[in-house]
């Protein structure tokens, strides 16, 4: 257990709809990020958070966004949802903005 | 942004058998992570490398972080049935400022 919490683990919805994924970080943790992993693909980079503030911001969709909460947490919503949107979403924190990452068990979502 | 070239793509060996992956960066990275990912599971973080040279066992594994800080090697001896898997390499560049990048992945497929 990496002590990182996705929710949910699996999501199912119709294209055109709107979802939010939640990941609380670890105890301690101020850094969080966000990828797409597609099937059989590489871990796509969305966007880092670091105590609330936005810090890095890789190809994410502009139907995607993010935010991190005073409490750490941070929430993923996904918008307009198209079918290639279907892929595991996963969530990472580390104590720093640079350094030992780990990783929630992710959201698979599936887009019909 | 950064490139990381992960090679070989995948590989099939026998069981008992040692492996050697790795990694190359476009740019000098100052930190090297390695994870091994099971199917529909979240990346494990297996070792962490923090300096030019530096090399760090956890048990049948050993990684380097390469004396030019554009590459890294992951080693796994005696391999066994439940070492298969995908394996991503993932660091962050010397400034520090930018978001943590994986490469594409090593699939292992152990032979008993």
């Amino acid at each position: 257990d990496s002590g990182v919490t996705q929710t949910p683990k699996h999501l199912i919805t119709a294209t055109g709809q709107r979802v939010t994924l939640r990941c609380s970080p670890r105890s301690g943790d101020l850094s969080v990020y966000w990828y797409q992993q597609s099937l059989d693909q590489g871990l796509q980079f969305l966007i880092q958070y670091y105590n609330g503030e936005e810090r890095a911001k890789g190809n994410i969709l502009e139907r995607f966004s993010a935010q991190q909460f005073p409490d750490l947490h941070s929430e993923l919503n996904l918008s307009s949802l198209e079918l290639g949107d279907s892929a595991l979403y996963f969530c990472a924190s580390s104590v720093e903005s640079a350094g030992e990452a780990f990783f929630g068990q992710g959201t698979r979502l599936t887009v019909v | 942004g950064q490139q990381l070239n992960q090679s070989p793509q995948s590989m099939f060996i026998q069981e008992g058998e040692d492996v050697s992956m790795n990694c190359t960066s476009s740019s000098i990275f100052n930190t090297w992570l390695w994870y091994k990912q099971d199917p529909g599971e979240g990346p494990v973080l297996l070792i962490a490398l923090y300096k030019a040279g530096e090399l760090t066992s956890n048990g049948r594994l050993t990684a380097q972080f390469g004396t030019t800080r554009k590459d890294s090697f992951l080693n796994i001896s005696a391999s066994i049935p439940s070492d298969v898997g995908i394996y991503f390499c993932a660091g962050y560049d010397l400034s520090g400022n930018t978001p943590l990048v994986f490469g594409k992945g090593t699939r292992l497929s152990v032979i008993a």
